[in-house]
């Protein structure tokens, strides 16, 4: 079975300066999704980014970007110029590839790293 | 609606009585998930609804778990004969097809069983 890890229950930033969050996970597929979710103290979980397994190319949205490395099973997301809105529940997650099946679509999460941003 | 909406926010009940929690996806949105979010845990998944298809209901933690989604839209959870280790944020989440697309998540229902 899939399984996504991150290994730093909290981290902390201060303000305009940068923090990596950490994520490895385990499968025997080639092909897959990878995503980073944001939850703030509402709860609503937002996506901040995703990368396909078979694209090399780092993704990057403004401020985020992430350093995946297929062959380690990495996938930390690098969050710069922090800003105090950025303080939430980080998720990384996992999604297995198409036609894999009934769970197609089917999340696999990380426990969290909670993210507190210093001023 | 504009997002994913979920009813109540917040829900406690004794233990041993039924409840039921309620998600609205997106409209247009064929796929529709359900996850538990305990206490300083990650979302665990609890069954997917997607078109037509039989659910997977893999996810479900015992037979007290059942899930229903009417019309292709809403879709209710329900948790029979409630214990306290029920006690969590359940999530709705809902997406267009394809394993790339965003999964727009509502806000959740906390669910206290005392």
């Amino acid at each position: 079975a899939q399984t996504v890890t991150q290994s730093q229950p909290e981290m902390s930033v201060q303000e305009a300066e940068t923090v990596t969050l950490s994520c490895t996970y385990d499968t025997s597929e080639s092909d897959y999704y990878l995503f980073w979710y944001k939850q703030p103290p509402s709860r609503q979980m937002i996506l901040v980014i995703r990368q396909e397994a078979y694209k090399q190319q780092n993704a990057t949205e403004n401020r985020f970007s992430v350093n995946f490395q297929k062959a380690a099973k990495s996938f930390s997301l690098k969050i710069s110029d922090s800003q105090l809105g950025d303080a939430a529940m980080y998720f990384c997650a996992y999604r297995m590839p198409p036609n894999s099946g009934g769970s197609n679509y089917k999340l696999t999460f990380g426990k969290g790293t909670l993210l507190t941003v210093n001023p | 609606g504009a997002g994913v909406s979920q009813s109540p926010s917040n829900k406690v009940t004794e233990k041993g009585k039924d409840v039921e929690l309620r998600c609205d996806p997106i409209s247009g949105h064929t796929a529709l998930y359900w996850y538990r979010q305990s206490l300083g845990q990650g979302l665990e998944f609890l069954i997917y609804f997607q078109g037509n298809s039989a659910p997977d209901k893999s996810g479900l933690p015992s037979d007290r778990f059942s899930a229903e989604r009417t019309g292709g839209s809403v879709s209710t959870l329900t948790i029979q004969r409630t214990q306290q280790e029920d006690s969590a944020v359940y999530l709705c989440a809902s997406s267009l097809e394809g394993a790339y697309t965003e999964a727009f998540f509502g806000q959740g229902t906390r669910l206290t069983v005392v």
